[in-house]
């Protein structure tokens, strides 16, 4: 397996605009986390999914974020307007269903919003 | 993955020398710890894990030790190698037993091997 992919590695893009980041998780782990990393903050969770439904968005900071996971091989977080300070590593994460298990993290889209 | 925070703390060791980078989490009912380590410009990748039930857990070249009545956890890892340059993270799996596998991570620790 070539481990959870995700797209665009690197982003940049105007305030306002819409941004789309894609994750594809590995095959048969049914978790899929988005997670967000900042200098100021470390990495913080946005969102999980469990079996594609949508399980805990508490760490969604408002409403300009949203996330959707249609298929189990296919998530997007998208940002509608973006802001400079959504300026940070996004990591799409799975892990599978059993237990505790380790997440394993994709490589991560360095967003830039200027 | 960049550089978490301006003021992470750093740990610099002799190349061949032991390594011990700690951690204090937060919630006693967690029941299952994990150790990542992130590289400049990569995701965290997997280390090392421990459940609750346990007090140590050896890997090759790096052990996890817990201790739950101070909510500590530490990582050790065996005669250091300029490749384990990188930052290091603690996670805990809170709240326990949830619908998922959340994990909640630490600041993070920057491991420099000096060589």
């Amino acid at each position: 397996d070539a481990g959870v992919i995700q797209s665009p590695r690197h982003e940049v893009t105007e305030m306002g605009q819409e941004v789309t980041l894609r994750c594809k998780p590995i095959s048969g782990h049914d978790y899929l986390f988005w997670y967000r990393q900042t200098m100021m903050r470390g990495l913080e969770l946005l969102i999980y999914f469990n079996n594609n439904v949508p399980i805990d968005d508490s760490g969604m900071p408002e409403d300009r974020f949203s996330a959707k996971m249609p298929n189990a091989s296919f998530s997007t977080l998208k940002i509608q307007p973006s802001e400079p300070r959504d300026s940070a590593v996004y990591f799409c994460a799975s892990s599978l269903k059993q237990g505790n298990t380790e997440a394993f993290f994709g490589q991560g889209t360095r967003l830039t919003v200027v | 993955g960049e550089s978490v925070g301006l003021h992470l703390p750093t740990l610099s060791v002799q190349e061949g020398d032991n390594s011990i980078i700690n951690c204090a989490y937060s919630n006693s009912a967690s029941d299952y710890f994990i150790w990542y380590k992130q590289e400049s410009g990569k995701g965290p990748q997997f280390i090392i894990d421990i459940r609750s039930n346990m007090d140590k857990r050896q890997g090759q070249r790096v052990t996890v030790l817990l201790n739950k009545t101070v909510k500590h956890l530490s990582l050790q890892i065996a005669a250091t190698q300029p490749g384990d340059s990188a930052v290091y993270f603690c996670a805990e799996n809170y709240p326990p037993n949830n619908a998922g596998n959340m994990l909640t991570f630490g600041g993070g620790t920057r491991l420099m091997v000096k060589p």
